[in-house]
């Protein structure tokens, strides 16, 4: 089983739509998890860490499922500007940092 | 404002031929890592280090190592390039007690003929 799993989509959603995505990982012993986003030939970049509370940015919401092993990602209201790949990560505690393969969103005018 | 910078934005290198790919973080940050980026294979960790002089193997270390002689400065090297390790390399760094933040280069497409 991988470290980190994510759906590859590609998500196709309108404008205004609310999408959410999931990743799971292997490890329960993981402590901290993020999700970065990627843009077409770009690097990736930080987007929110997710606490285990949840938390909300603006209309991006995080959420930890530690009992299933998840971590999940809501948009919403898309915005066109919203489409890229989005990686999940996971930090076991110690240095090594493993990325999800990602999710590709695509908002659709 | 926060900077890695990778040396070599494009190479294209022969197979055989040795390759140095540096990368250079200005934030004063402990940890530093090499990824390579595939089409479906997402980014998967090549080497780390969490201090000077000190690398960790990764998931995907066979072909590759690394050099960390400076804080600043972490060096990947291929020393006999092949065709399969045609690929997208992305360096990263963050600092200890933010493991997870990492701030990437801009990366550096190697293709080996």
């Amino acid at each position: 089983r991988k470290e980190v799993e994510q759906d590859p989509g590609p998500f196709n959603v309108p404008e205004g739509a609310t999408v959410a995505f999931n990743c799971t990982y292997s490890n329960s012993a993981s402590q901290s998890f993020f999700w970065y986003r990627q843009d077409c030939r770009k690097e990736p970049k930080l987007l929110m860490s997710v606490y285990s509370s949840g938390n909300e940015d603006g209309r991006f919401t995080a959420q930890l499922n530690r009992a299933s092993q998840y971590i999940s990602l809501l948009i919403r209201d898309s915005k066109l500007s919203d489409s890229a790949t989005y990686l999940c990560v996971v930090n076991p505690g110690d240095q090594k940092v493993t990325f999800g393969t990602g999710t590709k969103l695509q908002v659709i005018p | 404002d926060v900077k890695v910078t990778q040396s070599s934005r494009y190479l294209v290198k022969r197979t055989g031929e040795k390759v140095f790919l540096e990368c250079v973080q200005d934030m004063d940050h402990e940890n530093m890592f090499w990824y390579r980026q595939d089409p479906g294979l997402g980014l998967r960790l090549i080497y780390f280090s969490y201090d000077v002089k000190m690398k960790e193997k990764g998931d995907i270390p066979e072909g590759y190592s690394v050099s960390r002689e400076k804080k600043e400065r972490f060096s990947l090297i291929l020393e006999s390039a092949s065709t399969n390790q045609t690929s997208m390399y992305l360096c990263a760094s963050s600092s200890t007690a933010n493991t997870g933040e990492l701030f990437f280069g801009e990366g550096s497409r190697l293709t080996v003929l």
